[in-house]
């Protein structure tokens, strides 16, 4: 069964700091997902990466892809109050057998940026 | 173009009581999946359409819960003999093909269910 963890699970900072969320996963996957959602919104796609090595980057945001760790990070470059939400990261579980194109999200960073 | 959307947004029903829930997805995407989320938690998994092919319905908790697709386009999820546990979010998503070199997942706006 195909797991995805991210870490932590809460963040609170600071405006204009940086940190990274980290997504780790189970099983052999070079397709991952990272979703943004507001408070009683819907998912919003941030970054499709397809292989290793693979990093995409949009505005203070920058998501990075290591296969061989199952590592996935999101790095968040001097935070600003608009990027407080909670980000999904998530494993297209086909290279593990599940058979279909369904995705195996982690539980969510929860991230409050504070003025 | 339109996303995808889904009926109700918000739904209060009676321990016991059936549902349906409605996503229509984005035309010309031939997969559709559906997802629930509990309060403060990640997506769960319950099925997925796919053109024409037979649904992977591996996800359902229970066969109180059961799902349809016309075609390519609507799909309903049906809740039977509700329970509180049913309390959730549920999420529709579609996407190009599932033979696609990749998954990108595009999700309607939710409904949330409620059982009392």
């Amino acid at each position: 069964e195909l797991k995805v963890e991210q870490n932590p699970l809460f963040l609170s900072m600071q405006e204009g700091k940086n940190y990274t969320i980290y997504c780790n996963y189970s099983t052999t996957s070079d397709r991952l997902y990272w979703y943004r959602q507001d408070p009683g919104k819907s998912l919003e796609s941030l970054f499709v990466l397809l292989s290793n090595g693979a990093v995409k980057q949009e505005g203070r945001l920058m998501a990075s892809l290591d296969t061989k760790a199952r590592l996935s990070t999101l790095h968040i470059t001097a935070a600003v109050h608009d990027l407080s939400a909670t980000y999904f990261c998530a494993v297209d579980a086909t290279y593990s057998g599940a058979g279909s194109y369904q995705l195996t999200f982690g539980k969510g960073t929860k991230l409050s940026v504070i003025p | 173009g339109a996303g995808v959307s889904q009926s109700p947004s918000n739904k209060v029903t009676e321990k016991g009581k059936d549902v349906e829930l409605r996503c229509d997805p984005i035309s010309g995407h031939t997969a559709l999946y559906w997802y629930r989320q509990r309060l403060g938690q990640g997506l769960e998994f319950l099925i997925y359409f796919q053109g024409n092919s037979a649904p992977d319905k591996s996800g359902l908790p229970s066969d109180r819960f059961s799902a349809e697709r016309t075609g390519e386009s609507v799909s309903t999820l049906t809740i039977q003999r509700t329970q509180q546990e049913d309390s959730a979010v549920y999420l529709c998503a579609s996407s190009g093909s599932g033979l696609a070199p990749y998954n990108e997942q595009f999700f309607g706006p939710g409904t949330r269910l409620t059982v009392l």
